[in-house]
Order: C-alpha cells, then structure tokens, then sequence
C-alpha cells in the first residue's frame, strides 16, 4: 500500500538550513507530482510546494519562495525539501503528499508528518 | 490571489446531516477537494473534484459545488466524524494550491 514517511525535522535556529526527506513506499514517485504542505501549531492547513508528475516544473507558495527547494531522487524514491533562511514563522508539521491531477491538482495520500522548530 | 471561506465551526447532533462550506468567487468554476483531519493525525482526502470519494470513504459523505459556494455533507453523523475538515482548490492563474481555514466538525 502507499506509505510516505517524512524525517529530518528537529530544532534549528533562524537563518540556518533545514532538509526534509520523504520516503515513498507502494508506488514510484516518477511519475507522480508531490507536494509539501505545513501545518503551524494549533493552526490549518498551508501548502508550500508542488513538484510536477515529470520533475519539469515546481511551484512554491509566495511565504516560501526563494527560501525553499523541493526535490526527489528517482532511484532513492524519496522527496526532499530544502529549507533555507529559516524563520520562526516555519515552525510546523511539515507534510509531504502525493499530488493527483484532473481538473487541478490534489493530495490523495499523506505522510504522518515532520515536526520543524525554529528557534534561537 | 484566490480566498476559500470557511465557517470556524459546525456542531450537529448524532444521526443528524452536517453540512460544511466553503465559500470562494465562482468556486463552482473550479473543482473542490475536502479533507478530514483528526487530532494528532494527517488529513486525510475524503472527496475530490467536487463529489468523488477515494475508496473506502462511506456513502455518508458527499460533496456538491456550485455558483460561489461548494459544500461538504455528512449524513447520519457518528461520534468518529468529529474532526476539522478543510477544503482546497488548484488556482490556476498562479499555479498555486489554496486551502480554506478549516472547520471544526462538533458531534454534539
């Protein structure tokens, strides 16, 4: 079955890096897109990046944008997003989803989640 | 860019029908997905392009979209459906996936 399972998450202070991984199980990434979404503690939902079915092309929320990098490896089957510049205001759960596509795309399955904590 | 408007919070009685909104300019132009999402876990997809539902989600749930408003309904509630429940949209004029604020599904 589809499995996601995300690490790297941990304590970082502002401005430093951060990489997340995602392991996929049950499916080949290749031909999927994926996304990273985020959650704030106590908050909802925010999408931070998408990564086309092909590798072709990714798009990023604007709070992101120029600070983070999403990425896979076809043959490790894993997801990453690099995190760059980090802020407080990135502290969250860090969810990476596979991304379907008809009329626009959506996440159909989920991974538990990466706790991110940036603080001094 | 795009707002999808949510209300905080919905509370409804057991076996009664819970109805979710979520509110967006010509929303019923685009297609709608919904998620579920308990405490302490991932979201889960519970309908997508406005009315379908992945396999395993029950006949209980169902979604409708239309004009400026699209809606999730549940029917005959059970205790296990409280959770909070977001809706999210593809906004292809900025390439960008927008997600309402959420609603918190209370079973009374």
């Amino acid at each position: 079955q589809v499995q996601l399972v995300e690490s790297g998450g941990g304590v970082v202070q502002p401005g430093r890096s951060l990489r997340l991984s995602c392991a996929a199980s049950g499916f080949t990434l290749s031909p999927y897109g994926m996304h990273w979404v985020r959650q704030a503690p106590g908050k909802g939902l925010e999408w931070v990046a998408l990564l086309w079915y092909d590798g072709s092309d990714e798009k990023y929320a604007d709070s992101v944008k120029g600070r983070f990098t999403i990425s896979r490896d076809n043959p490790k089957n894993t997801l990453y997003l690099q995190m760059n510049s980090l802020r407080a205001e990135d502290t969250a759960v860090y969810y990476c989803a596979r991304a379907s596509h008809a009329n626009g795309w959506y996440a159909d399955y989920w991974g538990q989640g990466a706790l991110v904590s940036v603080s001094s | 860019s795009y707002v999808l408007t949510q209300p905080p919070s919905v509370s409804v009685a057991p076996g009664q029908t819970a109805s979710i909104t979520c509110g967006g300019n010509s929303i019923g132009t685009k297609s709608v997905h919904w998620y579920q999402q308990k405490p302490g876990q991932a979201p889960v997809l519970v309908v997508y392009d406005d009315s379908d539902r992945p396999s395993g989600i029950p006949e209980r749930i169902s979604g409708s979209n239309s004009g400026n408003t699209a809606t999730l309904a549940i029917s005959r509630v059970e205790a296990g459906d409280e959770a909070d429940y977001y809706c999210q949209v593809w906004e292809s004029s900025s390439d960008h996936v927008v997600f309402g604020g959420g609603t918190k599904l209370t079973v009374l």
